[in-house]
């Protein structure tokens, strides 16, 4: 397995500007994630799926922001105007049924620079 | 809501050393998982160990060990013989078992630790 396929790697677009990072997990999880990670937040989960279903999304900061996950192998996250305050590294992350002491498998994230 | 704290921004080792890094957790949960994660500069996620709360002895994998204390909510991660490759950030994570109430499958982090290995 390729493991988890997060696009693209690297983003920059200008302010106002629509943006969508793509995300493909495992095949046979039923779990995705969506992370951001800046510096004076660390770590913090936005959105989670569960059998493509959304279960929490207290996470997502503002209207600006969407996810979406129409099938089990692809999930969206937009952003929609962007803002420079957005500029972060998203993680998408996915996790199986079977174990959940396995943790999360993430993607190699999409840096994100709003200018 | 479950909380990691991870008490040491920055730890530095000499190369073939042990160092251990600190993380503490609250909860009220009984049923858990908690993990460290190593993120290097690729800023690719990568699980070194996981502990299940219910299991008494302490995680092992290779050069890795943890030190689970759960009435004292801590679990320290020990790397032996440090090598370059392990200088990264270092992430403690939590997250509840599925005997525990509530949907939540989700990772709680820490803030990270972040080591550097110095030859």
């Amino acid at each position: 397995d390729a493991g988890v396929i997060q696009s693209p790697r690297h983003e920059v677009t200008e302010m106002g500007q629509e943006v969508t990072l793509r995300c493909k997990p495992i095949s046979g999880h039923n779990s995705l994630f969506w992370y951001r990670q800046t510096m004076m937040r660390g770590l913090e989960l936005l959105i989670y799926f569960n059998n493509n279903v959304p279960i929490d999304d207290s996470g997502m900061p503002e209207d600006r922001f969407s996810a979406k996950m129409p099938n089990a192998s692809f999930s969206t996250l937009k952003i929609q105007p962007s803002e420079p305050r957005d500029s972060a590294v998203y993680f998408c992350a996915s996790s199986g049924t079977g174990a959940p002491s396995y943790g999360y498998t993430f993607g190699s994230g999409t840096r994100l620079t709003v200018v | 809501a479950q909380t990691v704290t991870q008490s040491q921004p920055e730890m530095s080792v000499q190369e073939a050393e042990t160092v251990t890094l600190s993380c503490t957790y609250d909860t009220s949960e009984s049923d858990y998982y908690l993990f460290w994660y190593k993120q290097p500069p690729s800023r690719q996620m990568i699980l070194v160990i996981r502990q299940e709360a219910y299991k008494q002895q302490n995680a092992t994998e290779n050069r890795f060990s943890v030190n689970f204390q759960k009435a004292a909510k801590s679990f320290s991660l020990k790397i032996s013989d440090s090598q370059l490759g392990d200088a990264a950030m270092y992430f403690c994570a939590y997250r509840r078992g599925r005997l525990s109430s509530g949907s939540a499958r989700q990772l709680t982090f820490g803030s990270g630790t972040q080591l550097t290995v110095l030859p």
